[in-house]
């Protein structure tokens, strides 16, 4: 199975800032790799595909890069609305797997 | 627009039996797979399993194969998901969401409890 690592794994930052996730595959997986956002009771949210495909209707705040076993995910001017958390998942192989997330909260 | 909306969860002792559905709308049904996706209190997400647009083709995490089955009817637009001998570690919201590669759209998600 592909592991998936995050960090950090919490961090708190403020309205308009600049907030940066990096996610690790344990082996390569190209660009096969997704962004969700998650909020407590509601349905996970795809945010980026394909690494770095920004999903039809999400702000363009929010971006992703990388690929082979390195990626990133940024949020530009962090808003309200964005403090949740986020996970990466790969899709090269099943088990499709996710990393652990990253809690994003008001600093 | 497209949405899936779960039913079906509950307390249930362990190891018992649970059957989940996910009726589906605002998409051809047929044309995509389909999958099943777990969060536990406090955790992340895991994948639970994932059917072909015809049913063909099954997948599922280690930790439920030969306890769950993964089913689909497509001229009700639903899928479903059969839970057997089930463990307290099978807690979790249960999410249907679509596609097996990209989880484009889920739903809010159904509890399921396995307590004594």
């Amino acid at each position: 199975d592909i592991q998936m690592t995050q960090s950090p794994s919490s961090l708190s930052a403020s309205v308009g800032d600049r907030v940066t996730i990096t996610c690790q595959a344990s082996q390569d997986i190209s660009k096969l790799l997704n962004w969700y956002q998650h909020k407590p009771g509601r349905a996970p949210n795809l945010l980026i595909y394909d690494a770095s495909k920004l999903e039809t209707g999400v702000p363009s705040r929010f971006s992703g890069t990388g690929s082979g076993t390195d990626f990133t995910f940024t949020i530009n001017g962090l808003q309200p609305e964005d403090f949740a958390t986020y996970y990466c998942q790969q899709f090269d192989s099943l088990p499709r797997t996710f990393g652990p997330g990253t809690t994003v909260d008001i600093k | 627009e497209a949405q899936t909306v779960e039913s079906g969860g509950g307390l249930v002792q362990p190891g018992g039996s649970l059957k989940l559905s996910c009726a589906a709308s605002g998409f051809i049904f047929s044309s995509f797979w389909m999958s099943w996706v777990r969060q536990a209190p406090g955790k992340g997400l895991e994948w639970v399993a994932s059917i072909k647009q015809d049913g063909s083709e099954r997948y599922y995490v280690d930790s439920v194969k030969g306890r769950f089955i993964i089913s689909r009817d497509n001229a009700r637009h639903s899928q479903y998901l059969q839970m057997t001998g089930l463990s307290v570690d099978d807690t979790a919201v249960y999410y249907c969401a679509r596609g097996v590669n990209n989880f484009r759209y889920w739903g809010q998600g159904t509890l399921v409890t396995v307590s004594s």
